[in-house]
């Protein structure tokens, strides 16, 4: 069983286009995140949810928003895709501050 | 607020050769420290963590790391490397009051026969 899984691993779209992320993760962790690895290998962290709060980082564009149906599950919704959102995206889950669990990663390229 | 420097982007290394990848953070409160291996096309694999106690940490694959509060850094070690740790290494620091991982930029291992 795969802890943390993401799907689709790849997705290729137009400009302008909307779409969706979905994670879930199996291990009952309180929290969940979503990263960003951009081309440079640096990783910078978008949302933390943990079912009461949604941490947003100031600098993520509203174009994207976490969507939570269930503790186990957080999805990423992209609105109106830029070349800039090429990227890999990286869900995780931990109990606590004690270390993430990261998913396979999801490799987003906007042409 | 935290933040990590890996003070090498990139280290080249013979197979069996000894490595140091260098790792300092900065913080105003106390702090967890992470190792975290990601291989060509793959997710984060967790090598080690600091949480308390003995300040010389043992993870995966024959890494270790060392905790010095005092010049605040992580140093991950390895006393002989192999071909498949071929990889980037990235160090991680969260504030023990709340979870966000804050990392580093990473540093590419390069193992060459």
């Amino acid at each position: 069983d795969t802890a943390v899984s993401q799907t689709p691993k790849y997705l290729v779209t137009q400009m302008g286009n909307d779409k969706s992320i979905k994670c879930e993760q199996n291990l009952g962790h309180d929290t969940m995140y979503w990263y960003k690895q951009d081309s440079k290998k640096f990783l910078k962290i978008m949302f933390s949810y943990n079912n009461k709060e949604l941490i947003i980082n100031e600098t993520v564009p509203n174009r994207f928003s976490p969507k939570s149906p269930d503790k186990a599950h957080l999805n990423l919704h992209i609105n109106s895709l830029e070349l800039g959102d090429s990227a890999v995206y990286f869900c995780a889950s931990s109990p606590s501050s004690l270390g993430y669990t990261f998913g396979s990663g999801t490799r987003l390229t906007v042409v | 607020a935290q933040s990590v420097t890996q003070l090498d982007s990139q280290v080249p290394v013979f197979e069996e050769a000894p490595v140091e990848l260098r790792c300092n953070y900065s913080s105003s409160v106390s702090v967890y420290l992470f190792w975290y291996v990601q291989y060509p096309n793959q997710g984060l694999q967790l090598l080690l963590k600091y949480l308390s106690g003995s300040t010389l940490v043992k993870g995966i694959n024959g890494f270790e790391a060392e905790f010095n509060k005092s010049q605040t850094s992580f140093h991950l070690r390895k006393p002989s490397v192999h071909i498949s740790d071929t990889a980037e290494y990235f160090c991680a620091v969260s504030e023990r009051s709340q979870g966000n991982l804050i990392f580093g930029k990473g540093t590419k291992l390069s193992v060459k026969p």
